[in-house]
This record gives C-alpha cells, sequence and structure tokens, in this order.
C-alpha cells in the first residue's frame, strides 16, 4: 500500500515569512495526525483529525499555527508567521480508526527558520 | 498532562549483545505504550506495543515489559545486529490507542561491530 505523502521534504523560510505543508494519508485511514519533531526531541502532537473534524489541538500553538482537513482526505499545516522556535521536522501521521494503532507516518518535511 | 521520560539518551553495544532502554510516565491512567525505531533521515516506525492489561511481550529478538505499580516499562533487544541502529522513542497513552500519545526524548543506539 501506498504510505503517507508529505511535501515539500524541505523547507528555508526567514522569519515572519508563511509556510504550508501538504499531507495526504493512506487511503482509509479516518485519523489524521500532525506531529513537530524538533531536533533531539520526541514528536509532539499539535493537532488529531478524525476525518474533517478536530479531535485534539491542545497543543497547537492557534495565534500561529492552523491546520485544516476540509474533505477528510488530505490536509494542510500552516505556519504565519514563523517563528525562529518553529524549525522542525513536520510529521504527519495517520492509522485506520479513531486512533486504532499503528500509526503510520510520512518522511516529514524539514523547516528552518533563519 | 502526560510526561515520559527516557533513560539513556545514547546506548553503544557491541553486536550480540543485549540492549535495554526505559521510560517512565506520569499518568497512571496511560494505558497504551509504543514503540517506535527511527533510523537516520527516516520515518518513525512501530516495532512494538504493549496494553496495560499484559506485562510482557515478545517479538523475536524484541521484548517489552510494563510495571504499572512504577509506571515504568522497558524495551529489550537481545543478539543486537548493526541495522538495530538507530533512534528509539517510547510513547504513552491515557486513550488505549494512538490518540493522545506522548513520547520519550529518544535514545540513540548505536551498534558496533
Amino acid at each position: 500500500e501506498a504510505g503517507v505523502a508529505q511535501s515539500p521534504r524541505y523547507k528555508i523560510i526567514e522569519k515572519r515569512q508563511s509556510v504550508a505543508f501538504w499531507c495526504n494519508p493512506i487511503s482509509g485511514h479516518a485519523t489524521l495526525y500532525w506531529y513537530q519533531q524538533i531536533l533531539g526531541q520526541g514528536p509532539k502532537l499539535l493537532i488529531q483529525f478524525q476525518n474533517n473534524g478536530v479531535v485534539d489541538d491542545s497543543q497547537l500553538p492557534k495565534d500561529r499555527f492552523s491546520a485544516e482537513r476540509l474533505k477528510g482526505v488530505d490536509s494542510t499545516l500552516k505556519i504565519q508567521p514563523a517563528k525562529l522556535e518553529d524549525s522542525a521536522v513536520y510529521l504527519c501521521a495517520s492509522s485506520f480508526g479513531t486512533g486504532l494503532p499503528p500509526l503510520h507516518f510520512g518522511n516529514g518535511t524539514r523547516l528552518t527558520v533563519t | 498532562g502526560e510526561n515520559v521520560e527516557q533513560h539513556p539518551s545514547t546506548l553503544s553495544v557491541q553486536e550480540g549483545d543485549s540492549a535495554v532502554i526505559k521510560c517512565t510516565y506520569s499518568d497512571s491512567a496511560s494505558n497504551y505504550f509504543p514503540w517506535y525505531k527511527q533510523e537516520l533521515g527516516k520515518r518513525p516506525q512501530l516495532i512494538i506495543d504493549i496494553r496495560s492489561n499484559v506485562g510482557e511481550k515478545k517479538d523475536q529478538r524484541i521484548a517489552v515489559t510494563l510495571n504499572k505499580t512504577a509506571k515504568h516499562f522497558s524495551l529489550h533487544i537481545t543478539e543486537t545486529q548493526p541495522e538495530d541502529s538507530a533512534v528509539y522513542f517510547c510513547a504513552a497513552s491515557i486513550t488505549g490507542t494512538a490518540s493522545k500519545l506522548t513520547f520519550g526524548t529518544g535514545t540513540r543506539l548505536q551498534v558496533t561491530l
């Protein structure tokens, strides 16, 4: 089966600019997650969708981060404006049922904010 | 919220030796504990998981043990091979599912010849 697709793989922007990441989960997977992985740390959940509804966005910095999954399939994560501390790998993951393991991760987008 | 601590941060073993990575969690309601392996530049991949109604689970050279009283769980890799070299992350969830996973900070395992 095709895995979780993410683009772009790498992105370099200056602080205060905006950036968007795209994710296409595995076909049929209802649950989609965005994680932030800062260098040397474990992934941190930013937002979880069940179909096109938000299940958990308690750790999403909503003043600058936004995410949507309008048709319950692919999703975009946006940062506006970016800060230096946003430099990280942004991982998208999906699972078949409501949080049903395992999580299938994409390869991530490495963001560098200068 | 849940807090997961993981030790050691780096671990070097010789090929054929065993490796043990330990994690502790803070929320006694946590009931699902997966372990992920992340090779350099690649995606994290689930290698084994355990639920709170089980004390130990084994899959070939990999085993996980859980001590609910002490709130800690461990990953054991026996007969290590060079391809085991990677960063390993433990995680915990109070939902019994992959929802609301809190990850540890990772252990970089290096298996030397």
